[in-house]
């Protein structure tokens, strides 16, 4: 399954960086998510975009800023990271509404030195 | 918000036996409740997903039932085969328009040939 690509698939970077995680997805949907996923902890959402609009940020600190220029397309820009952001981040996309399936991406894991 | 726990946290059984992987949540409007599985590398992958409106739905070896009273709901594999073997998520959705599912922390389901 190909509808949602995420890229890059590896990332290395110091904590002094700037680096972009990009999502696309080719479903028709209109809600895109990006989450966190570390060892032995629960998914974790970070942000949704609802029809390009940002409604949840789930107290993510300020070094994550998304983007998401249309409905297709998302962005999760990185800088000056800690090594505890080390993780693999899964973009996921659905309809919009309740109980509405999540589709996800391979994920970006993501290496912070 | 809603807590979602999930057990075991590792299983491991005999290929042809059956694994059951057991959730609760705590919010009586969470009215969705998927189910993934992530092979390891790869993606989460919806397997099955059940509303509030019926109590079972089953599709070929894997079924889940759902009980609205307990606030349990469970995912049943029956004849196991290796490649069953990946780490298992519950999740259950509130019925907001935001599409925010929250996740269990995950079963390493191991299937011995």
């Amino acid at each position: 399954e190909t509808g949602v690509t995420q890229t890059p698939r590896h990332l290395v970077m110091g904590m002094t960086n700037k680096k972009s995680l990009k999502c696309e997805q080719h479903l028709g949907h209109n809600a895109m998510y990006w989450y966190k996923q570390s060892a032995k902890k629960p998914l974790e959402l970070m942000f949704v975009y609802n029809f390009k609009e940002q409604t949840e940020n789930n107290s993510v600190p300020s070094r994550f800023s998304p983007e998401c220029p249309n409905s297709s397309h998302l962005f999760l820009h990185l800088h000056t990271l800690q090594p505890e952001d080390s993780a693999l981040y899964l973009c996921a996309s659905s309809q919009t509404g309740s109980n509405q399936p999540q589709h996800f991406g391979d994920g970006t894991r993501l290496s912070i030195l | 918000g809603e807590n979602v726990e999930q057990h075991p946290s590792t299983l491991s059984v005999q290929e042809g036996d059956s694994a059951v992987i057991k959730c609760t949540y705590s919010d009586s409007a969470s009215n969705y409740f998927p189910w993934y599985k992530q092979e390891l590398g790869k993606r989460p992958q919806l397997i099955i997903d059940i509303r509030s409106n019926v109590g079972e739905k089953k599709d070929q070896r894997i079924a889940v039932t759902l009980n609205k009273t307990a606030k349990h709901f469970s995912l049943h594999i029956t004849e196991t085969q290796p490649e069953d073997s990946a780490v298992y998520f519950c999740a259950a959705d509130r019925g907001s328009t935001l599409g925010r599912l929250y996740f269990g922390r995950g079963t390493q389901l191991t299937v011995w040939p």
